[in-house]
């Protein structure tokens, strides 16, 4: 089991650039989240796929953040145009046999993104 | 509407003495519970989860939870801690009959095991 991966690890950038984070799933899951981490707000839901269907999206901060799920292996979550207040540790997380299901998430290691 | 509160954002212990970390819950329904430790530039990883039954779950690295209905909580704990406990643990819920599939996480607590 390889785990949720996540790419790049790190990532700086400057203002007003396009920034693109992706994510790999356990295989076999069906449910994939994204959160983003701060000191100040915690850990955040940004959003929800279901079936590669994006089923609750009330976190995503504005216009700005998109996210994407084309198949079952990957998604993307884009930043366009980036700002500093954008900075934080994203994570996505995966699991299975959602939604009528007591498993647990499985995160990845996050992706540090610095907007300068 | 399901939430869950970690009251604190810090906890200091003593290597080998008993740790306990508090989280309480609040559902319209039945809860699924969930304990996840963070390390240092790591995603969470999954503890332990309470599901029915047995009121006292047993989980990863000798980590047990206790479900307490009345109470509304679900604290950590640990019968002697290790230094390398030190962490960050998120409290999780999930309300299985109030129609939402996505769990709520509390703040974190922090565990700091001093030598």
């Amino acid at each position: 089991d390889a785990g949720v991966i996540q790419s790049p690890r790190h990532e700086v950038t400057e203002m007003g650039q396009e920034v693109t984070l992706r994510c790999k799933p356990i295989s076999g899951h069906n449910s994939l989240f994204w959160y983003r981490q701060t000191m100040m707000r915690g850990l955040e839901l940004l959003i929800y796929f279901n079936n590669n269907v994006p089923i609750d999206d009330s976190g995503m901060p504005e216009d700005r953040f998109s996210a994407k799920m084309p198949n079952a292996s990957f998604s993307t979550l884009k930043i366009q145009p980036s700002e500093p207040r954008d900075s934080a540790v994203y994570f996505c997380a995966s699991s299975g046999r959602q939604p009528d299901s007591n498993q647990p998430q499985h995160f990845g290691d996050g992706t540090r993104l610095s907007i300068l | 509407a399901q939430s869950v509160a970690q009251p604190e954002d810090q906890v200091n212990v003593a290597e080998g003495n008993p740790l306990t970390v508090k989280c309480t819950y609040s559902v319209s329904g039945n809860p699924y519970l969930f304990w996840y430790v963070q390390y240092p530039n790591r995603g969470l990883q999954f503890l332990l989860k309470y599901i029915t039954g047995d009121n006292l779950v047993k989980g990863s690295y000798g980590f047990e939870a206790e479900f307490n209905k009345s109470q509304t909580s679900f604290h950590l704990k640990k019968p002697s801690a290790l230094v390398s406990d030190s962490a960050l643990y998120f409290c999780a819920v999930r309300d299985r009959t109030g129609g939402s599939y996505i769990p709520t996480f509390g703040r974190g607590t922090s565990l700091i095991v001093h030598p």
